[in-house]
């Protein structure tokens, strides 16, 4: 158990549906991390948040949103739901945000939700 | 921008077998690089890292040397098991502003059998 927790495991809806995801960081971590896995696509970075604030945002679509509440938990919505947004999302969490040199700032991954969307 | 280009897959070894999963990355400064490893149903997992040029990390039995001037982080274990059948990510962290978040690569599936 790597301390992050992410529910639910498994989705199945419709397209045109709107779904959200939920993350709980590892006890302690401030930083938390979505990312999109995908056949195509790979993993792909989707937005950070760091202690309720958006701090970078990657490949996200506009149909996506996110946010990370007072209790560090964050929530990934995804609406308007098409075929091509099955996959396989993370969550991740770090201690701290941005550059530290001695690279300490290691992601942890949780174990995915799987979206399928029909 | 930042990018990881790892070997292509899947890679098919038998038990003992030496493994070398190959991967280099663009990137400006000085990147701390990481493997990881995602087990079947499973997320990813820290294998190892290095965070400077020649740095070495290890675990597991698995080794990854931070080399700069070819700009590469290959993966190596002497004598691969069943256990080790899993996908493995290389991915980078740019140093200096704006480096939240990992770059990873495509992945790389191993099947590791008897």
């Amino acid at each position: 158990d790597s301390g992050v927790t992410q529910t639910p495991k498994h989705l199945i809806t419709a397209t045109g549906q709107r779904v959200t995801l939920r993350c709980s960081p590892r006890s302690g971590d401030l930083s938390v991390y979505w990312y999109q896995q995908s056949l195509d696509q790979g993993l792909q970075f989707l937005i950070q948040y760091y202690n309720g604030e958006e701090r970078a945002k990657g490949n996200i679509l506009e149909r996506f949103s996110a946010q990370q509440f007072p209790d560090l938990h964050s929530e990934l919505n995804l609406s308007s739901l098409e075929l091509g947004d099955s996959a396989l999302y993370f969550c991740a969490s770090s201690a701290t945000v941005g550059w530290q040199p001695s690279g300490a700032n290691v992601l942890t991954f949780g174990a995915g939700s799987r979206l399928t969307v029909l | 921008g930042n990018s990881v280009t790892q070997m292509e897959g899947p890679v098919t070894l038998s038990e003992e077998a030496f493994l070398t999963i190959n991967c280099t990355y663009t990137a400006t400064g000085y990147p701390s690089l990481f493997w990881y490893v995602q087990y079947p149903g499973e997320g990813l997992q820290l294998l190892l890292k290095a965070t400077k040029a020649d740095d070495k990390g290890s675990n597991k039995g698995f080794e990854a040397t931070y080399r700069k001037e070819t700009t590469s982080f290959h993966l190596e274990k002497g004598s691969v098991q069943v256990s080790d059948s899993a996908v493995y990510f290389c991915a980078l962290k740019g140093s200096g502003a704006g480096s939240y978040q990992l770059t990873f690569g495509k992945g790389t599936k191993l099947s590791v059998i008897p």
